[in-house]
Formats: structure tokens, C-alpha cells, sequence
């Protein structure tokens, strides 16, 4: 069964160098998320991204971060200087159609550490 | 309340009982989904039910939504050990874009 998959599992950063997270969702899917989950805490959403572009982002996506589909499988999550509450697991995921209408699957997660 | 909040925020049960677990919600919603995630690994989908859908059933798993309530709930019957897990509902919004808001979660532990 296709799933998405996530690199790397773990990343160790320091403060305020930049981390690239990469993602690649399901071969069939058109939508794109990034969430990120602070260690006993929920779940929270960070961006949405549709055709090229982000549809919707939170409060928490703020110019340190970015994405991108840099070709026609990767997904990615720039934060650009990390701070020490970046710490979190972060989930990408994807769906076939909008998460409105359709199941998101969700990738293993990649565990950032910022030191 | 929060939008997609759960109760109970633990719950203990033995082997072979049902495990119900509630999720309340604030704003309208398009639809909603349940995840369950076993300590420090990936989100997995358990069910999608829709708005104007009432009740959903899948193997052990059954879902009702009550949008005049504003809540949801996820029943396990005859749970197992290997259901030990939390268990996450996600409300899907129509912002003119889209995002899910995420549950603190129910952590269930099924004791054998």
C-alpha cells in the first residue's frame, strides 16, 4: 500500500541554523500538508498547499518557514533560523482531493531536535 | 472549549471491553476524522465521517456525529491490548482554504 515517507527520522540542529525537512506524499495525491506536534501536546497544523501554492497556513507559519515541491515527489519544510521551541515531531501528509472533502495520510514524522 | 476537544483525556480499561471516547467541537466543520497514534510514531487514519452523515462503521470502530451537538464519538467494542494508543479527533474547516484542528486526544490503555 502506498504511504508517505519522511526524511530524515531525527534531526539534531543548532539554534538558528536553518533545517530542511523533506517529504514524499502518496504518487497520486494533489494536496499537501505540514503539521507539527510538540512533544505531549496536540497536533497542529502549519500549511496547506495546492497546485504550487499554499492555500492556508497558521498562526504558528510565520516567515522563518517555508515549503516547496521542488520537483514531482518531494515535498519540503524550510524553517530558515531555528529557535529552540521549533523542537517538535513534524508530520507532512497528503490527500487525493482537499482535506475537506478526503482522508489526509499522514508520513512517520521526522523528529527535530533544536539544541 | 477548544475546537476538537476529547474526553476522557485518559482512559483504562481491561481487555474485551468497549472503549467510548467523545470529541467536542465549536465551528462548523466539513467534515471529521479520527486518528489514533501509538506513543512517538506517525498518525493513523481510522475514519472520515462527513457532516451530513450521522453514524459510521468500520470493523470494530463505530463513529456518530451529532452537528447539532457539536460532538463526536468513537466507540472500540471488544477492545485489545494492541488498541493501547492515543486516539485523536480532527475537525476539517473551509477557511476559503482549508485546515484541520487537532484534539488534545484521549489516551486509551487496554490492559491484557
Amino acid at each position: 500500500e502506498p504511504e508517505v515517507t519522511q526524511t530524515p527520522s531525527h534531526q539534531v540542529t543548532q539554534m538558528g541554523q536553518e533545517v530542511i525537512l523533506r517529504c514524499v506524499p502518496i504518487s497520486n495525491h494533489l494536496y499537501f500538508y505540514w503539521y507539527r506536534q510538540i512533544l505531549g501536546q496536540k497536533v497542529e497544523f502549519l500549511v496547506s498547499f495546492y497546485n504550487n501554492e499554499i492555500s492556508e497556513k497558521s498562526e504558528i507559519f510565520d516567515d522563518q518557514f517555508s515549503v516547496e515541491r521542488p520537483d514531482g515527489s518531494n515535498f519540503t519544510l524550510k524553517i530558515r533560523s531555528t529557535k529552540l521551541e521549533d523542537s517538535a515531531m513534524y508530520f507532512c501528509a497528503s490527500s487525493v482531493r482537499s482535506g475537506l472533502q478526503d482522508t489526509q495520510y499522514f508520513g512517520p514524522g521526522t523528529r527535530l531536535t533544536v539544541l | 472549549s477548544q475546537q476538537g476537544e476529547e474526553d476522557p483525556q485518559a482512559l483504562s480499561i481491561q481487555e474485551g471491553e468497549n472503549a467510548t471516547m467523545n470529541c467536542s467541537y465549536k465551528t462548523s466543520i466539513n467534515n471529521l476524522q479520527w486518528y489514533r497514534q501509538n506513543s512517538g510514531r506517525g498518525l493513523v487514519h481510522l475514519i472520515l465521517i462527513r457532516s451530513n452523515e450521522r453514524e459510521k462503521h468500520s470493523g470494530r470502530l463505530r463513529v456518530t456525529l451529532d452537528t447539532s451537538k457539536k460532538s463526536s464519538s468513537l466507540l472500540i467494542t471488544a477492545s485489545r491490548a494492541a488498541d493501547t494508543a492515543s486516539y485523536f479527533c480532527a475537525t476539517a474547516l473551509n477557511t476559503g482554504g482549508f485546515k484541520t484542528i487537532f484534539g488534545a486526544g484521549t489516551r486509551l490503555f487496554v490492559k491484557a
